[in-house]
């Protein structure tokens, strides 16, 4: 069945530090690969989104690129500040209705 | 915009209680579900609705009931609690169209069973 595979954490970061986060998945089909945020005490939201192949989702500096030949789905950002801590999920959804997300990654930004 | 609201946020129960988590939402969106968060598995999808008088389950749905009377609401049962039922709940919404595949997010209730 559907999975998503993600980097194990804790991650901490000195601030300004480059942040790459790993995300590998595996689909039946074509999946959609999103990148979620869950700041502390607050639900999910999502962060980007890819809906095909070769597709770079990209928002508030952070970047992710699908790349069906690798199945991966990496999350970047060229310099990370305190303000990004926060739990970072890799999700897929085959169908629309049902979503597969990866185990979250914590990320510790530090002035 | 009030997005997607969960009732309560957080509650204590004993083994073998019964309990409804609320779950509502003003968006119009069709597709509702219910997700648990725990340490080290990420978000698990219990059940899920496309749409009202439809519903689905998801990967984790033995000990959860649902219903889906309304477009808003999606309500979610424990009809006999148990301790490995201690958890994280969140609800989630999604709109059809070319935003599907988007969740929009509660912000999440605790439950601990004794």
């Amino acid at each position: 069945g559907d999975s998503v595979t993600q980097m194990e954490g804790p991650v901490t970061l000195s601030e300004e530090a480059f942040l790459t986060i790993n995300c590998t998945y595996t689909a039946t089909g074509y999946p959609s690969l999103f990148w979620y945020v869950q700041y502390p005490g607050e639900g999910l939201q999502l962060l980007l989104k890819a809906t095909k192949a070769d597709d770079k989702g990209s928002n508030k500096g952070f970047e992710a690129t699908y790349r069906k030949e690798t199945t991966s789905f990496h999350l970047e950002k060229g310099s990370v500040q305190v303000s990004d801590s926060a739990v970072y999920f890799c999700a897929l959804s085959d169908t629309g209705n049902q979503f597969y997300f990866g185990t979250g990654t914590s990320l510790t930004v530090i002035p | 915009n009030a997005g997607v609201t969960q009732t309560p946020k957080f509650q204590v129960l004993k083994t073998g209680q019964s309990m409804t988590l609320q779950c509502a939402q003003d968006m119009n969106h069709e597709y509702m579900s219910w997700y648990r968060q725990d340490p080290g598995m990420g978000l698990r999808l219990i059940h899920y609705s496309v749409g009202a008088g439809i519903t689905d389950q998801g990967e984790v749905p033995n000990g959860y009931n649902v219903s889906r009377s309304t477009t808003e609401d999606f309500p979610l049962r424990l009809l006999s609690a148990a301790p490995s039922q201690t958890s994280v709940y969140f609800c989630a919404s999604s709109p059809p169209g070319h935003l599907a595949g988007e969740l929009f997010f509660g912000e999440g209730s605790r439950l601990t069973v004794l």
